[in-house]
């Protein structure tokens, strides 16, 4: 089975700081993908990844940055929290074809006081 | 660019009864569609998949859904839910070509209750 591990169950940082979430996948795959899921907004995409020092920006993009300077691993980046960032961030990843499923990580709740 | 509408925010149920989740989708190419399942405080899990094929899709835990293309729609349905089957359900379409991502539908919190 596919394992995506998000490094952090919960975080709590206070405005300003910067914040690294990160996360790893076990399948080399080459698509990895930040979601940002808050009540009634469902899952939104921030930043996704189609290969190594490849980035694209998803649909909410401002206020966040990625890396990915290693297959397995795709770090998003908030240069400045913000308290609007409080959300719970998923991770994912999936093999290489346009209909491939998402495999996602157990998510990273992100308080930002 | 595509997008996707699930008609119901909550949908609550008695155990054994059947259920609908209503999901339509917009999109000016082919598509591929699947649902996800998310337990309280866990990710989410792959429930089914349309690729291609047949339009009726089922999962290992009784959860069917059917692709009607003339409508835009995956409906999942079953027939008799559990208590265990309380959870949120997202929809999610992705375009057959290069370069995109899924996108995922608000997502219905189905309650059951005996």
């Amino acid at each position: 089975d596919v394992k995506v591990t998000q490094s952090s169950r919960y975080l709590v940082k206070r405005t300003g700081e910067k914040v690294f979430l990160e996360c790893v996948q076990d399948m080399d795959h080459e698509n990895m993908f930040w979601y940002r899921q808050d009540p009634g907004l469902g899952l939104r995409l921030i930043y996704f990844s189609y290969d190594v020092k490849m980035k694209e920006k998803g649909d909410i993009p401002e206020g966040y940055s990625v890396s990915r300077e290693k297959k397995e691993r795709f770090s998003l980046i908030l240069e400045s929290a913000s308290t609007n960032q409080t959300s719970m961030y998923l991770c994912a990843s999936r093999s290489p074809g346009t209909n491939s499923p998402l495999h996602f990580g157990n998510g990273t709740r992100l308080t930002v006081t | 660019a595509q997008s996707v509408t699930q008609l119901d925010s909550q949908v609550p149920v008695f155990e054994e009864a059947p259920v609908e989740l209503r999901c339509n989708y917009s999109s000016s190419v082919s598509v591929y569609l699947f649902w996800y399942v998310q337990y309280p405080n866990q990710g989410l899990q792959l429930l089914l998949k349309y690729l291609s094929g047949s339009t009726l899709v089922e999962s290992i835990n009784g959860f069917e859904a059917e692709f009607n293309k003339s409508q835009t729609s995956f409906h999942l349905r079953k027939p008799s839910v559990h208590i265990s089957d309380t959870a949120e359900y997202f929809c999610a379409v992705g375009e057959n070509q290069a370069g995109t991502a899924l996108i995922f539908g608000k997502g219905t919190t189905l309650s059951v209750s005996s």
